[in-house]
């Protein structure tokens, strides 16, 4: 158990739909990260927050977006739901959001499959 | 549990010998690497880190191989277990960039 936890922990729904996926970091990690992993692919970075305010940005389409909030959990949102965004998605936490650095290391959760119909 | 990349390379290891999984990393600037552990149905979990003024690190029953010269990072396994089934993820880092990029991964395959 990494410590980081997700929730739901399967969502399935429709096309056109919006859905919310949440994520409590580890206790004392400020930073928080969301990747999309499709079948076939690797993981995908979508968006980074540090301590309530993003950090960086990778692939996330613009029908997606993100927040952490001042208790440090975050919340990914995904709107105008199309087939192809079925994946498992992951939040992971690290303490400094300096993973790039070698001085820190990013702990997964057990993502949120979201199948939609 | 979820099935990871279907089609993703695997490496199949007789139980009790050593496995090397191998990754091709992309960017010559690239100054940081890790290999993650991902079993079915659950996230990616840390094995071993390494930084470029290195070329070999080890952990406990984990060696992690850098040839900076031609982009190469390799995961050795000792004795592998049927625990060690799973897909192996290597990702890279760089100063200035914020992001850990992930390869495609290799599915370990343990044969009884």
């Amino acid at each position: 158990d990494s410590g980081v936890t997700q929730t739901p922990k399967h969502l399935i729904t429709a096309t056109g739909q919006r859905v919310t996926l949440r994520c409590s970091p580890r206790s004392g990690d400020l930073s928080v990260y969301w990747y999309q992993q499709s079948l076939d692919q690797g993981l995908q970075f979508l968006i980074q927050y540090y301590n309530g305010e993003e950090r960086a940005k990778g692939n996330i389409l613009e029908r997606f977006s993100a927040q952490q909030f001042p208790d440090l959990h975050s919340e990914l949102n995904l709107s105008s739901l199309e087939l192809g965004d079925s994946a498992l998605y992951f939040c992971a936490s690290s303490v400094t959001g300096w993973t790039t650095r070698g001085t820190d290391t990013q702990y997964f959760g057990p993502g949120t499959r979201l199948t939609v119909l | 549990g979820e099935s990871v990349g279907l089609h993703l390379p695997t490496l199949s290891v007789q139980e009790g010998d050593n496995s090397i999984i191998n990754c091709a990393y992309s960017n010559s600037a690239s100054d940081y690497f890790i290999w993650y552990k991902q079993e079915s149905g659950k996230g990616p979990q840390f094995i071993i880190d390494i930084r470029s003024n290195m070329d070999k690190r080890q952990g406990q029953r984990v060696t992690v191989l850098l040839n900076k010269t031609v982009k190469h990072l390799s995961l050795q396994i000792a004795a592998t277990q049927p625990g060690d089934s799973a897909v192996y993820f290597c990702a890279e880092g760089w100063k200035g960039n914020d992001k850990i990029i992930f390869g495609k991964g290799t599915r370990l395959h343990i044969l009884p």
